[in-house]
């Protein structure tokens, strides 16, 4: 099974509508991303979570939020989506306690239309 | 402003042969890098690091060079297999352990 989850894969929404993206963990670590890849531009980051009560905005947060439900579980929503945030988004984590802590694992991946 | 950057959108070797992927960065904070690898319909996946310490860490056939002073690193894959076709993806990270991405390399082996 794989350790970082990503539902929906695919999801085609139309212009306003509110959607959420859903990341699970099973890998039990404690820090977690929100990462959008648009052709061309590779990867920019969204939000990050060190823990469940600590949430950051990263470079590129307007017109996103996010929600650190438990530890193993981090949501991103759209909350008036638009056609400008059609891209692949992909879920991270990361291990503070690892010799590692630098390395993140990421999920599969959801590809979001917004038409 | 790009902090990390990937000159090359794509390049092309053939089997058997070094692909040379760089990256240069601006951020003399950086102090550790990293190179990722992502296929289609697949989230990436870590390849190889190297910490400012050193200059050159190796695992198999991957070889990271660090040039400090010209803010340049580069991934060397030796010898080039079709199964190493991906997007490569360069990274660096200061104090946060938040990493900075550029914006990857389309690396194609021809058979």
């Amino acid at each position: 099974d794989a350790d970082v989850t990503q539902t929906p894969r695919n999801r085609i929404t139309k212009t306003g509508k509110r959607i959420m993206l859903e990341c699970s963990q099973t890998k039990g670590h404690d820090r977690m991303y929100w990462y959008r890849q648009d052709p061309g531009l590779g990867l920019r980051l969204i939000y990050y979570s060190f823990d469940v009560k600590d949430i950051n905005k990263g470079e590129i947060s307007d017109g996103y939020s996010v929600s650190r439900q438990a530890q193993a579980k981090f949501s991103l929503s759209l909350e008036s989506a638009i056609p400008n945030q059609t891209a692949l988004y992909f879920c991270a984590t990361s291990d503070r306690d690892s010799a590692s802590i630098y390395e993140q694992y990421f999920g599969p991946g959801t590809r979001l239309t917004v038409t | 402003d790009q902090q990390v950057k990937q000159n090359s959108p794509s390049l092309s070797v053939q089997e058997g042969r070094i692909s040379i992927l760089n990256c240069d960065y601006t951020n003399s904070m950086f102090d550790y890098f990293l190179w990722y690898k992502k296929y289609p319909a697949e989230g990436p996946t870590f390849l190889i690091s190297i910490s400012s310490i050193k200059d050159k860490n190796e695992d198999g056939r991957f070889t990271v060079f660090l040039n400090k002073s010209a803010k340049h690193l580069s991934l060397h894959i030796v010898p080039s297999q079709p199964g190493d076709s991906a997007v490569y993806f360069c990274a660096a990270s200061g104090g946060s352990y938040i990493p900075t991405f550029g914006r990857g390399t389309s690396l194609i082996v021809h058979p």
